[in-house]
């Protein structure tokens, strides 16, 4: 059974780049079987999808966040990472990382989420 | 943008039906599937593919969709049924495929 493990480096200051990384145990960010997301929630606030990557490296994003985002796989640590740059208070959120299995499936495996508060 | 469209809130007594809906432009003919999230939790899928369970889920939980709605329905609630709902799409009628979520429903048991 896959296992996420989203880490993060905690407070980040206005202007920066955010970085995440998520751990996968119990499977292989190389399988074809899966897509690994990214998703946030502000405070209080719903749930935002914030784009995925497959296997192959091909991702996919929000549009509105497109021009800031960046999501890539190390296979040798077997993770995957997100990278957001540019960033202000509107970002601070809880960022889960999340798998599917094909497109149009469910997110059936959340990492438990990560806080990440931007403030200077 | 594809928008999908939750009561904030439904309020059912213990043992009662609560019925959960998410509203969207035709979405009878997308899949829905739909999750729930306790607090300081990440959220959990009880419902995929507009009506199927994932092991685990207890029975009381059932999903319908048809036309403009979708329905999350939770049989004979319990207190520990209280959290938020959310309901989810993969939205792939513009060039950027997207997936979008329901603001969400905050379920609680009287």
């Amino acid at each position: 059974q896959v296992q996420l493990q989203a880490s993060g480096p905690g407070p980040v200051k206005p202007s920066q780049t955010l970085s995440l990384t998520c751990t996968v145990s119990g499977g292989s960010v190389s399988s074809g079987a899966y897509y690994w997301s990214w998703i946030r929630q502000h405070p209080g606030k719903g749930l935002e999808w914030m784009g995925n990557i497959y296997y192959s490296g091909s991702t996919s994003y929000r549009p509105s966040l497109k021009r800031r985002l960046s999501i890539s796989v190390d296979t040798s640590k077997n993770q995957f990472s997100l990278r957001l740059s540019s960033v202000t208070a509107a970002d601070t959120a809880v960022y889960y990382c999340a798998t599917t299995g094909q497109w149009g499936d469910p997110f059936d495996i959340w990492g438990q989420g990560t806080m990440v508060t931007v403030s200077s | 943008s594809y928008v999908l469209t939750q009561p904030p809130s439904v309020s059912v007594a213990p043992g009662q039906t609560a019925r959960i809906t998410c509203g969207g432009d035709n979405i009878g003919t997308k899949t829905v599937h739909w999750y729930q999230q306790m607090p300081g939790q990440a959220p959990v899928l009880v419902v995929y593919d507009d009506s199927d369970r994932p092991s685990g889920i207890p029975e009381r939980f059932s999903g319908s969709n048809s036309g403009n709605t979708a329905t999350l329905t939770i049989s004979r609630v319990e207190a520990g049924d209280e959290a938020d709902y959310y309901c989810q799409v993969w939205d792939s009628s513009s060039d950027h495929p997207n997936v979008v979520f329901g603001g969400g429903t905050k379920l609680t048991v009287l």
